[in-house]
């Protein structure tokens, strides 16, 4: 069963620091560019940062420039998100998501994960 | 890095069809086949429904259709059924980042 299972959110004081994990399973994870996308509670869906499958290339969002680095490790099967200076406007359920391509020049979001919770607060 | 324009909500009757517009700019939906739709039920994950502005992925009733004009994208749903009641999202690469719509609720009468 393809699957992708995040992990790593909870509450964390303006600021500090959080790190978010994505376990894929089911697929040949180094074939495919990898995202995170977060929703706000009632609110859209923002596209945060995408890695390409060899790390070769990543983007990221103005909102998040400078303050989150995406990361893969292919051996382990997973996706990582760091994220430092926690702002209130960064609360938001966290997706990880797996595309249909390789690089980031194509784009096509086609598994989800549930998504792990973040809240900013102090 | 704008948000792309939706219509907050559409609505139809069962058996009819519906279609949501999703505007952009020539820096996102007009410079690239990129698009994608994506339909979220409450408190579940979005899901996949159109790629590369009018691909289906397998599993997805043909009654969802997705095309593009200039700088506007559009999602088609024809026999509208209950359980097509949702939020309905779409999405553009644009360059060097990728831009998502504000949403539309779809309300089925």
């Amino acid at each position: 069963e393809v699957q992708l299972v995040e992990s790593g959110g909870g509450l964390v004081q303006p600021g500090r620091s959080l790190r978010l994990s994505c376990a894929a399973s089911g697929f040949t994870f180094d074939d495919y560019a990898m995202h995170w996308v977060r929703q706000a509670p009632g609110k859209g869906l923002e596209w945060v940062s995408g890695i390409s499958w060899n790390s070769g290339s990543t983007g990221y969002a103005d909102s998040v420039k400078g303050r989150f680095t995406i990361s893969r490790d292919n051996a382990k099967n997973s996706l990582y998100l760091q994220m430092n200076s926690l702002r209130a406007e960064d609360t938001a359920l966290y997706y990880c998501a797996k595309d249909q391509y390789q690089l980031l020049s194509q784009i096509a979001f086609d598994i989800w994960g549930q998504g792990t919770m973040v809240t900013v607060s102090s | 890095q704008s948000a792309l324009t939706q219509p907050r909500s559409v609505s139809g009757s069962p058996g009819q069809s519906v279609t949501i517009s999703c505007t952009g700019t020539s820096s996102d939906v007009g410079g690239y086949n990129y698009v994608s739709w994506y339909q979220q039920h409450p408190g579940k994950a979005p899901k996949l429904m159109i790629y590369d502005v009018s691909k289906r992925p397998s599993g997805v009733p043909d009654r969802f259709s997705g095309s593009k004009s200039g700088n506007t994208a559009s999602l088609t749903i024809s026999g509208l059924q209950a359980e097509d009641e949702a939020d309905y999202y779409c999405c553009s690469y644009a360059g060097s980042y990728v831009v998502f719509g504000g949403g539309t609720k779809l309300t089925v009468l």
